[in-house]
C-alpha cells in the first residue's frame, strides 16, 4: 500500500520565517506533488516535481520554492512566511506516465502563520 | 477562470438513495478525469477514473458517467452509505506528469 508521510500534521510559524514541511513517500513514484486546500477554493497546484532535481511551477507557486534532492522525498518552503500563506497543505505521489495514474496523498500539514 | 466546477457546495440524500454528484469543465483537450474522496483531518483518497475515450466506468457501488459533448461528468454511488459522508473532488488531467485541476469539492451527506 502507497505511503505518503507528511512530517507534521500541525505548524505554528510566525511571520517572515523561512519554513519548511517536508513529504517522503515510499513506493518509489517518480511524480511528486505540492498543494493547498482553502475552504470554497478547493486543491491547488503549487509544485510538482517529475525526477530528481526536476521541478515545474503549478498554479500557485508565488511565495513558495521546492527541493527534490533524493527520490523519496520532496520538500516544500516558505520563503518568508505571511499571514496569506496559512492553509492546508497537502502533498501527493503518482508513477510516472499519463494522467490516468493516480495520486496519492498524505494527511496534511496544517500550518498557521501568525 | 474555473476550468473544473462543482456547482453544488453540499448534498443530503438518505440513506440508500442514490446520490448523484456533478462536475463541469471547459477544457476539451482534457485526457483523463477522477474522483476523490476527502474525510476531515485526512488526506484525499482515490475512488474512480475514467479516461476520455470511454462515456462510463464502474467500481462496485461507484459508477462515473463523462459526456464529452457536454463537458460533463457525474459520480452515481449507490446505495449510498454513512461512510460516503465525505467531501468528493472531481479532478481532471491533461495527461503527462502534470499536476491534478481539481473542482471545488461537494460535501455529501448522508442521512439516517
Amino acid at each position: 500500500d502507497v505511503k505518503v508521510t507528511q512530517s507534521s500534521r500541525y505548524l505554528v510559524k510566525r511571520t517572515g520565517e523561512k519554513v519548511f514541511l517536508e513529504c517522503v513517500q515510499d513506493m518509489d513514484h517518480e511524480n511528486m506533488f505540492w498543494y493547498r486546500q482553502d475552504p470554497g477554493l478547493g486543491l491547488r497546484l503549487i509544485y510538482f516535481s517529475y525526477d530528481v532535481k526536476m521541478k515545474e511551477k503549478g498554479d500557485i507557486p508565488e511565495g513558495y520554492s521546492v527541493s527534490r534532492e533524493k527520490k523519496e522525498r520532496f520538500s516544500l518552503i516558505l520563503e518568508s512566511a505571511s499571514t496569506n500563506q496559512t492553509s492546508m497543505y497537502l502533498c501527493a505521489s503518482s508513477l510516472w506516465g499519463t494522467g490516468a495514474q493516480p495520486q496519492h496523498f498524505g494527511d496534511g500539514t496544517r500550518l498557521s502563520i501568525l | 477562470d474555473q476550468q473544473v466546477k462543482q456547482n453544488s457546495p453540499s448534498l443530503s440524500v438518505q440513506e440508500g438513495r442514490i446520490s448523484i454528484l456533478n462536475c463541469d469543465y471547459t477544457n476539451s483537450m482534457f485526457d483523463y478525469f477522477l474522483w476523490y474522496k476527502k474525510y476531515p483531518a485526512e488526506g484525499p483518497t482515490f475512488l474512480i477514473s475514467i479516461s476520455s475515450i470511454k462515456d462510463k466506468n464502474e467500481d462496485g457501488r461507484f459508477t462515473v458517467f463523462l459526456n464529452k459533448s457536454a463537458k460533463h461528468l457525474s459520480l452515481h454511488i449507490v446505495p449510498s452509505q454513512p461512510g460516503d459522508s465525505a467531501v468528493y473532488f472531481c479532478a481532471v488531467s491533461g495527461g503527462g506528469a502534470d499536476g491534478l485541476t481539481f473542482g471545488k469539492g461537494t460535501h455529501l451527506i448522508i442521512q439516517p
